[in-house]
């Protein structure tokens, strides 16, 4: 498709266990976001991929979130052991680099509900 | 530490009225702002982008001005609508070396019929 494709776009799990949400980026689109949204909130920022520079992991809350990227293609964010407060949104937005205007595109997030 | 504020969480206004939301950015001065609009249960849109050498910008029913003085943004909305009815946000890249863009929480604007 044209825009920013992400998976699942629900996902209810049981805490402690692990999730996997995946994000196609526009083709072409060098750089790639994950942000997080908790319910009435703000974007907090988590990951950062441009090309196959080393990401920009600064705002990732723990080490039970992690995220890879394949090249400048799919990118999955995987959250261990999870736990309730990891409950909200997740994000994903890619950018052309080489375009004038630095606007991000977003997808639809994937809505994670730990119990 | 680098913010960004936008000051009120919800907006009111009349249809036909223009709705004013304010953006403000603390010490490092951006080299641009961009406006994001987001819907209930969606990812948010891009809107608009204003440079810092920019002092407004326009776009249809949109007006986005950069005052880096008073280290503010502001966003209209002319002869507003119900269906402009969403939550706007605010991003910028807060320091030199930032390559991610930080959000402002939002404003909800509601536009009343």
């Amino acid at each position: 498709g044209a825009g920013v494709s992400q998976s699942p776009s629900n996902k209810v799990t049981e805490k402690g266990k692990d999730v996997e949400l995946r994000c196609d980026p526009i083709s072409g689109h060098t750089a790639l976001y994950w942000y997080r949204q908790r319910l009435g909130q703000g974007l907090e920022f988590l990951i950062y991929f441009q090309g196959n520079s080393a990401p920009d992991k600064s705002g990732l809350p723990s080490d039970r979130f992690s995220a890879e990227r394949t090249g400048e293609s799919v990118s999955t964010l995987t959250i261990q052991r999870t736990q309730q407060e990891d409950s909200a949104v997740y994000l994903c937005a890619s950018s052309s680099r080489a375009a004038g205007t630095p606007e991000l595109f977003f997808g639809e997030g994937s809505r994670l509900t730990v119990l | 530490s680098q913010k960004i504020e936008q000051n009120s969480e919800a907006l009111n206004i009349q249809e036909g009225k223009t709705a004013t939301l304010t953006c403000n950015y603390t010490n490092y001065s951006p080299a641009y702002l961009q406006w994001y609009r987001q819907d209930p249960g969606r990812g948010p849109v891009f809107l608009l982008l204003i440079r810092e050498n920019e002092k407004e910008k326009r776009k249809e029913r949109l007006k986005v001005t950069f005052d880096t003085t008073l280290k503010q943004s502001l966003f209209h909305i002319t002869a507003s609508q119900p269906a402009d009815s969403a939550t706007y946000l605010c991003a910028a890249l807060l320091s030199g070396s930032a390559r991610q863009l930080t959000f402002g929480s939002g404003t909800q604007l509601t536009v009343l019929p």
